[in-house]
Parts: C-alpha cells; structure tokens; sequence
C-alpha cells in the first residue's frame, strides 16, 4: 500500500517559475524523503528531512514537513527544462522489528518548459 | 566509483515463464533492496537483505524470491510470470539497512514486459 500522496499528480511550468509539490502520509515517521525520476529511470535522492526538523534547503531545492498535518513540501526555485521529472515523497516508518524499507508516494510528474 | 548496476535492461518473457534479475551494489554497501514499479505508479518495496538475511519483505506472492551473495550482490527471482508482472525492478542499496537514518542508492531498473 502507499503510505504517501502526492499533489498534484501532473504540474506543468514555465522555466524560471517555482515549482511547488506537495506530500501527505497517513502514520508517524521517523524521515521523510524526496527522490526524482527521470522518465523509466532509477530514482535519485533529493533530500531527506527528519521528524524533528520543519525545513531544509538544498540548492535551489527547500523542503518543509509539518508533522501535525502530516504532510511536507518540496519547492523547486527558478525551475529549469532539466528539472522535468517525476518527483516521488518517501517515508520511513517504523515498524516492528523493520526499518529498512520506505514508502513512496504515487508521484508528481513535473513539466517545465522552456 | 560505479554506482548501482543492474542487469538485464530490458527483457521479454511469456506468462509462466520465470526471470532472474541481477544487482550489484555501490562498493561498500552491504544492503540490497528490491522495488517493483508499475507504469504510472510509485515503487513498491518487494525485499530487503542486509549480511545475505532476509530482513523485509513485502506483500508480494510467494513467487518472488531474492538472495545476496557474499560479495552483497543479490537476485531477484520471480515464477511462473504473469501479465500484471510486467513493471520496472528497481534496485537500491545503501550502507546500513535502516532507512531511519539513510537512503537509498538506486539503480536504473530492469523492464520486464510479459507477454
């Protein structure tokens, strides 16, 4: 099962406009993570945010996760055709006895054009 | 350093058939894990093995089985294919298996299409 959803499912651009992507999970989580897909390829690592953090920022990457609402942010700045991708949210969970898997999300597929 | 490799890229099999894909981790990484991504969707965890132990596994039939070697690389092995088979495996390791504390290095996939 998916324990995150992303919003909104597509986003479409223009380059240099900001990109705004949006995450809810449904348990309690140890970190939130962000990856990116290019097209049928393997993931990559975005940034990872911990429990007990609110916001982090990475380049031109600023993530925000409010565990009240259960739900996190990731903003892309100034937004480039080269950031076209899937964007996925993941968390770690804890549960008994397994750490060692995370739970993405359904995706954000983000366009930007140029 | 070479990053997560997997093999085959691509492979075409017909329903009952069965597949092996491969996986090698980043040097250094004892933890493999396995995800199956469906067109459209996020992965979905299959397994993950730490020091060739089992230590997770998700919902998945008992068709699919994996394995670490000594030198941490790790097959994935799913019987008697069927049409809703057909998806991205998707290998990851990382250099603890507690994804309370780390991330996950992927490879690029291996595309199974069944027939």
């Amino acid at each position: 099962s998916q324990q995150g959803e992303e919003d909104p499912q597509a986003l479409s651009i223009q380059e240099g406009e900001n990109a705004t992507m949006n995450c809810s999970y449904k348990t309690s989580i140890n970190n939130l993570q962000w990856y990116r897909q290019n097209s049928g390829r393997g993931l990559v690592h975005l940034i990872l945010i911990r429990s007990n953090e609110r916001e982090k920022h990475s380049g031109r990457l600023r993530v925000t996760l409010d565990t009240s609402k259960k739900s996190s942010s990731l903003l892309i700045t100034a937004s480039r055709a080269a950031d076209t991708a899937s964007y996925f949210c993941a968390t770690a969970v804890n549960y008994g006895g397994s750490q060692g898997n995370l739970i993405f999300g359904k995706g954000t597929k983000l366009s930007v054009k140029p | 350093d070479a990053g997560v490799t997997q093999s085959p890229t691509h492979l075409i099999k017909t329903r009952g058939q069965q597949v092996t894909l491969r996986c090698s981790p980043i040097s250094g990484h004892k933890s493999v894990s396995w995800y199956q991504q469906v067109l459209g969707q996020g992965p979905q965890f299959i397994f993950q093995y730490y020091e060739k132990e089992e230590r997770g596994r998700g919902n998945f039939p008992d068709r699919f089985s994996a394995r670490q070697f000594p030198n941490y690389s790790s097959e994935l092995n799913v019987n008697a294919l069927l049409l809703g088979d057909s998806a991205l495996y998707l290998c990851a390791s990382s250099i603890n298996p507690f994804m309370v504390t780390g991330e996950l290095f992927f490879g690029e996939g291996s595309r199974l299409t069944v027939l």
